[in-house]
């Protein structure tokens, strides 16, 4: 089926530093997602995007996260600064016009 | 959470019988989406649904809107079916996917 693909897949960083993770979403689709997941815990909805702007953000998508696609290329989540709470898996999904989400294999985030 | 409440938390089986996951909303959903996290951490689309049912295999999964539950059956289980379940509520007005706590399975020769 349709794949979503994330970059990279396992990220390490120091507290106070900034991280981008990358999302290739499935090529002809037009709406992108950002999903949280503590580890053993439930995913959780950050934000969702479309023609450029953010659509929705839930109130764990905080101050310190930004989203982009700049020119059709990746479907960015940026943290800047990160923080020990922000250790988890991200996970990024896209759809089409139907409500199918798609979603791509995870981006490990430990924050140190 | 309790907007998407799934059932049982955990479930232990035998390989070769069946069970049924179920998933009740609080929320409005307009359709559901059933997946599978493997130990990998990878989700596995299972299902997509309106309201009715579909079926793929071993699997077969229902959603009625009107009552706001699903449910998924698992037939004739495999060592492969173990991981944890989420279904995720899809509402078309605020274009939110939901997410249940999960059902965590283990499939035991």
């Amino acid at each position: 089926g349709p794949k979503v693909l994330q970059i990279p897949s396992h990220q390490i960083i120091d507290m106070g530093q900034m991280v981008t993770l990358n999302c290739d979403p499935v090529s002809n689709h037009l709406y992108f997602y950002w999903y949280k997941q503590i580890l053993g815990q439930q995913m959780e909805f950050l934000v969702n995007f479309y023609n450029g702007k953010v659509m929705e953000k839930s109130k764990l998508f905080k101050d310190q996260f930004s989203v982009e696609r700049p020119d059709g290329s990746y479907f960015t989540l940026k943290i800047q600064p990160t923080a020990l709470e922000d250790s988890a898996v991200y996970f990024c999904a896209s759809r089409q016009g139907g409500d199918t989400q798609y979603f791509g294999p995870g981006t490990r985030l430990l924050v140190l | 959470g309790d907007k998407v409440k799934q059932s049982p938390s955990a479930l232990s089986l035998q390989e070769g019988t069946n069970s049924a996951l179920r998933c009740n909303f609080s929320i409005a959903a307009t359709t559901v989406q059933w997946f599978l996290q493997n130990p990998r951490g990878s989700l596995i689309n299972l299902f997509y649904l309106v309201p009715g049912t579909k079926e793929n295999g071993r699997l077969k999964s229902a959603f009625d809107s009107k009552e706001s539950y699903s449910t998924l059956h698992i037939r004739d289980a495999q060592l492969e079916d173990s991981g944890t379940y989420f279904c995720a509520a899809y509402n078309t007005n605020t274009g939110k996917l939901t997410f249940g706590d999960g059902t965590v399975l283990t499939v035991k020769p």
